[in-house]
């Protein structure tokens, strides 16, 4: 058990919806990191937060947003959503600011399926 | 620009036989180079990492990779595969490019035969 949760741990919705999903991070970390894994991308990088500020973007679409909230614990906000959507959205958190100089510790993630 | 290249994405050896998985690089920067496991509907965990200190690098559970500037390459290995370590392994390059910058490779799933 890596201490970072995230909720929930399934997700089937419907093409044009929205959906939350929450990640918490581990006690102390500071920085939390959104990955989705599909079977034609692979795992791609998409935003990192480091003290409720956004600190990197990679490949997240503008259809796509997330915040860190005070608590640390972290959201990243689906819209409009599509079938290519449909994927393994995954949580990270560290201690420090550095990405993957800092070691990472992995959510169990959040499976969405887009009908 | 940077890449990571996975040679196989599969690979499947025998129980008790040495484990090699293949990881090729490209980047601008000085990287730091990661291999991550993921288990079967598990998130990764990291094995080791390379962050330009001693070239052969240790990990948990028996692997060890190496790092090599001239080939770039980062292959991990294992003396002896146990069941145990069936899973998906992605080899990862971080730079920092004034943000930090991480690519994943494809990855390369390993099976252990009994």
């Amino acid at each position: 058990d890596s201490g970072v949760t995230q909720t929930p741990k399934h997700l089937i919705t419907a093409t044009g919806q929205r959906v939350t999903l929450r990640c918490s991070p581990r006690s102390g970390d500071l920085s939390v990191y959104w990955y989705q894994q599909s079977l034609d991308q692979g795992l791609q990088f998409l935003i990192q937060y480091y003290n409720g500020e956004e600190r990197a973007k990679g490949n997240i679409l503008e259809r796509f947003s997330a915040q860190q909230f005070p608590d640390l614990h972290s959201e990243l906000n689906l819209s409009s959503l599509e079938l290519g959507d449909s994927a393994l959205y995954f949580c990270a958190s560290s201690v420090g600011l550095a990405g993957f100089y800092n070691e990472q510790f992995f959510g169990p993630g959040t499976r969405l399926t887009v009908l | 620009a940077q890449s990571v290249t996975q040679l196989d994405s599969h690979v499947s050896v025998s129980e008790g036989t040495p484990v090699l998985l293949r990881c090729n690089y490209s980047s601008s920067y000085s990287p730091s180079l990661f291999w991550y496991v993921q288990h079967p509907n598990k998130g990764l965990q990291l094995l080791l990492k390379y962050t330009s200190a001693a070239t052969l690098v240790k990990g948990i559970n028996g692997f060890e990779a190496e790092f090599k500037k001239s080939e770039t390459s980062f292959h991990l290995t294992k003396p002896s595969a146990h069941m145990s370590d069936a899973a998906e392994y992605f080899c990862v390059v971080s730079v920092d490019t004034g943000g930090f910058k991480t690519i994943f490779g494809a990855g390369t799933r390993l099976f252990v035969k009994a």
